[in-house]
């Protein structure tokens, strides 16, 4: 059974880093590209940006590149998403999901569970 | 960059009806690349319609997708109690593609 288990919720303060973090299990990890997606509160979806584990090839959306970064480690099956230094405007659900990947765009057809970061001084 | 816009806002029937929800693009969606999910209270999004009409695993009968070009629709037959929620369209047939459809809330009238 395809599954992603999406670390903990986390409280910071404005300044700090953070690292989240989505494990996957039940499929070949390295060939699924896997995206991480934003979810303000009481707002629409957004795509951040997504990785491909076999070989880290990372793409950002123009509004989030240069804020966060994308990472994975397939030997452990895992991707994260950083922040080097949070905003009170970080603050959201993150959620990522494996995708399938076209040639000019992709759809998640599994999610983690989501990670809600709080961030408030 | 395509725009998806999703009518009704907020759509409110009776366990039973059916639903009938839009999703038009801002341009044509090649190959009908066109995804929908549910995403109900505190819980991530769950897919269940891509290529505009293919069902993904596990999804019910009742939910069907039908539309090409810039209209795509996504129909949920004899609403059961569990299908209340928000419903997101998204394009991944031109680039970029990184946006969703505003949303579609289906509430119990």
């Amino acid at each position: 059974e395809v599954q992603l288990v999406q670390s903990g919720a986390e409280v910071k303060k404005p300044g700090e880093s953070l690292k989240i973090s989505c494990k996957g299990f039940g499929y070949n990890f390295p060939n699924y590209w896997i995206g991480w997606v934003r979810q303000m509160p009481g707002k629409n979806l957004e795509w951040m940006g997504l990785i491909y584990p076999g070989d880290s090839e990372t793409r950002y959306s123009p509004s989030f590149q240069g804020q966060v970064t994308i990472s994975a480690d397939k030997s452990i099956t895992t991707a994260y998403l950083q922040w080097s230094s949070l905003k009170a405007s970080d603050t959201a659900i993150y959620y990522c999901a494996r995708l399938l990947v076209y040639t000019n765009g992709w759809y998640g057809d599994y999610w983690g569970q989501g990670t809600q970061v709080t961030v408030s001084s | 960059e395509i725009v998806l816009t999703q009518s009704p806002g907020t759509l409110s029937l009776s366990p039973g009806e059916r639903a009938t929800l839009s999703c038009r693009a801002s341009q044509s969606v090649s190959s009908g690349y066109l995804a929908w999910y549910q995403q109900k209270p505190g819980q991530a999004p769950r897919l269940l319609i891509y290529g505009a009409s293919s069902r993904a695993t596990g999804i019910p009968d009742r939910f069907s997708g039908s539309g090409s070009g810039t209209d795509f629709t996504l129909t949920i037959n004899r609403l059961e109690p569990e299908d209340f929620a928000v419903y997101y369209c998204q394009q991944y047939g031109n680039s970029p593609a990184w946006t969703f459809g505003q949303g579609t809330k289906v509430e119990i009238k």
